[in-house]
């Protein structure tokens, strides 16, 4: 079946460092791929998608790109902030009979330090 | 406008007992999905409706879980003869037609804890 394998965590940087959250995935079929951010106290909520193969997903400073050659959609952003502090998931949907269900990661806890 | 709502936001009940999640949808979003999300897991499928109809109800973990949307709008998860390992945040989410990689947009969760 569907999985998704992420980074462990929980992650601490500081203000302004280089941020790399790693996601790999198994699936049947041709996915479309999501990373979703939990900030405290709220819900879940979409930061970006990409729905083939070398698209480019980006929103707020950060950026995936849909790698099906090793099964890849990492996260990065180059200069992180304290608001940046959140759990992050990764997720993909199958298509599997017009089920677009989520399978999501385990989520990788990050924490900014001033 | 409004996003995706859920009530309450948390219960306490004993085992044994029978409670009833509801989510209210975005407005005009035909498709629904439920999950189901452990302390420091991912959320994990429970079910999906298209309209009225549960289209995919294969993450339901047994036949204690049941859930409905009769009006293709609200729906409610229900949950007879609660255990202890049900214990965990439901949530809600919606998306406009549930068609390929469509973003679906999430409720707060209710936080069901199973004495």
């Amino acid at each position: 079946g569907d999985s998704v394998t992420q980074m462990e965590g929980p992650v601490t940087l500081s203000e302004e460092a280089f941020l790399t959250i790693n996601c790999t995935y198994t699936a049947t079929g041709y996915p479309s791929l999501f990373w979703y951010v939990q900030y405290p106290g709220e819900g879940l909520q979409l930061l970006l998608k990409a729905t083939k193969a070398d698209d480019k997903g980006s929103n707020k400073g950060f950026e995936a790109t849909y790698r099906k050659e090793t099964t890849s959609f990492h996260l990065e952003k180059g200069s992180v902030q304290v608001s940046d502090s959140a759990v992050y998931f990764c997720a993909l949907s199958d298509h599997d009979f017009g089920n677009e269900k989520l399978t999501f990661g385990t989520g990788t806890r990050l924490t900014i330090i001033p | 406008g409004a996003g995706v709502s859920q009530t309450p936001s948390n219960k306490v009940t004993e085992k044994g007992k029978y409670v009833e999640l509801r989510c209210d949808p975005i407005s005009g979003h035909t498709a629904l999905y439920w999950y189901r999300q452990s302390l420091g897991q991912g959320p994990e499928f429970l079910i999906y409706f298209q309209g009225t109809g549960a289209a995919d109800d294969s993450g339901l973990p047994n036949d204690r879980f049941f859930a409905v949307r009769p009006e293709g709008s609200v729906s409610t998860l229900k949950i007879q003869r609660t255990e202890r390992g049900d214990s965990a945040v439901y949530l809600c989410a919606s998306s406009f037609s549930g068609g390929n990689g469509e973003t679906q947009y999430f409720g707060p969760g209710t936080r069901l804890l199973v004495l």
